[in-house]
């Protein structure tokens, strides 16, 4: 499986800002999604990260508020715009390498509280 | 719609006990099954299901897929304190998303 890092791993950020949370691999991967995690929830998928191309959000995601970059088949990010307490979860990249297999890797996670 | 629904929500029991974790699912476009321990922040992969009655297991810990019956369990012999976690069940579609369900919170009473 691979192996994968994100930063920062938590941050306390004031209402209104925003913050950008990187996800890196250590090998090439097909698919890369963005999910949020909030307090006693199950996951909830925001997007799937498309290499070189806009991604493609779930409903009731917007890009204007969780814009994501892909750059390259080892790297996204997924920034939370003008932030509110409602924001404040766990932010969790995943990968698949697609093709047969349906499984997938998660990040270690960025735990985000918003004041 | 899509679902995935677990069962019991939460469960707590002695060290030593043996635990069945249930998961049903209705998904138009099946393609796996997955079980996930989750910890602290982020999920660990456990097993992934695809073809019906065929066991999976690793220490432990066995899975198993009906897909007749639409449901996966998870069994955990002679469970330990490092047990305690929520067990997550997620079901892969044709897309490769996964649909999640809202976890089992296991609890291990030393």
């Amino acid at each position: 499986s691979a192996v994968i890092s994100q930063k920062p791993s938590r941050d306390i950020c004031q209402r209104g800002t925003s913050l950008t949370i990187q996800c890196q691999v250590d090998s090439q991967v097909t698919m890369m999604f963005w999910y949020r995690q909030q307090p006693g929830q199950s996951l909830t998928l925001i997007a799937t990260a498309n290499q070189g191309s806009e991604a493609t959000y779930e409903s009731g995601f917007v890009i204007d508020k969780f814009p994501i970059s892909r750059p390259n088949l080892t790297f996204s990010t997924l920034t939370v715009s003008n932030m509110s307490p409602e924001d404040s979860s766990i932010y969790l990249c995943s990968v698949a390498t697609g093709t047969s297999s349906y499984e997938q890797y998660f990040g270690p996670g960025t735990r985000l509280t918003v004041t | 719609e899509d679902k995935v629904v677990q069962s019991p929500l939460s469960l707590v029991v002695h060290e030593g006990d043996t635990v069945t974790l249930n998961c049903s699912y209705e998904v138009t476009n099946f393609r796996s099954l997955l079980w996930y321990k989750q910890e602290k922040k982020a999920p660990t992969f456990l097993f992934m299901l695809t073809s019906s009655g065929i066991e999976k297991k690793s220490g432990r810990l066995s899975s198993i897929l009906d897909k007749k019956e639409l449901f996966s369990i998870l069994n955990i012999t002679a469970t330990q304190t490092g047990d305690s976690a929520i067990y997550l069940c997620a079901v892969a579609d044709s897309n490769y998303q996964l649909i999640w369900g809202a976890g089992t919170k296991l609890i291990i009473k030393p």
